[in-house]
């Protein structure tokens, strides 16, 4: 079975500075994909940064990017120069190729301060 | 092009009774994936409909039940309902898979509130 692990509950970050938040994960299949979504208080998640376990090159979207280490099982996601619009809970996905479902962490609320 | 919608956006039931909640998935999507997010968690899969047929199911018991229509949106019925139901149900639509895996476009959620 797949198991997602957030281990920070919470976190805040200054406004304009760099914040990473951690994620493990555990899978016995060799083709599997990372997600990190956010969630703010309107509650919609949205897609912030994917990346398939395949490719050994680290993933990036703007101000997000991931520190994927596959032996160690782990995808952590940096944000850089932090904007008060990033203020949300973030959850860390895991799904393999050809599966029907997503296995969620328990989240990492963040808040970013002005 | 239309996202994912859900309706409603807030309800509240008492324990025993039965709910409805619907989702219209986004346009050329054939795929529903319904989670249940209770307070200070992680969403939990509960089931997934492909083409109108159940397409796997998580760790619910059989009076979490759905159905998806010939348009691809799709119900979720909660039977005998229990405080333990309260959470956020998400709906999340997603087409067919080129990558993969089937990326999933979230709905903005229904609020459960079981007294």
């Amino acid at each position: 079975a797949q198991t997602v692990t957030q281990s920070q509950p919470e976190m805040s970050v200054q406004e304009a500075e760099t914040v990473t938040l951690s994620c493990t994960y555990d899978t016995s299949e060799n083709n599997y994909y990372l997600f990190w979504y956010k969630q703010p208080p309107s509650r919609q998640m949205i897609l912030v940064i994917r990346q398939e376990a395949y490719k050994q090159q680290n993933a990036t979207e703007n101000r997000f990017s991931v520190n994927f280490q596959k032996a160690a099982k782990s995808f952590s996601l940096k944000i850089s120069d932090s904007q008060l619009g990033d203020t949300a809970m973030y959850f860390c996905a895991c799904t393999t190729s050809g599966t029907y479902k997503y296995i969620f962490g328990t989240g990492t609320r963040l808040k970013v301060l002005a | 092009e239309t996202g994912v919608t859900q309706s409603p956006t807030h309800l509240i039931k008492t324990r025993g009774q039965q709910v409805t909640l619907r989702c219209s998935s986004q346009s050329g999507h054939n795929t529903v994936s319904w989670y249940q997010q209770a307070l200070g968690q992680g969403p939990q899969f509960i089931f997934q409909y492909y083409r109108e047929e159940e397409n796997g199911r998580g760790n619910f018991p059989p009076r979490f039940s759905g159905l998806q229509f010939p348009n691809y949106s799709s119900e979720l019925n909660v039977n005998a309902l229990e405080l333990d139901d309260s959470a956020l149900y998400l709906c999340a639509s997603s087409g067919t898979g080129t990558r993969g895996y089937n990326e999933q476009f979230f709905g903005p959620g229904t609020r459960l509130t079981v007294l």
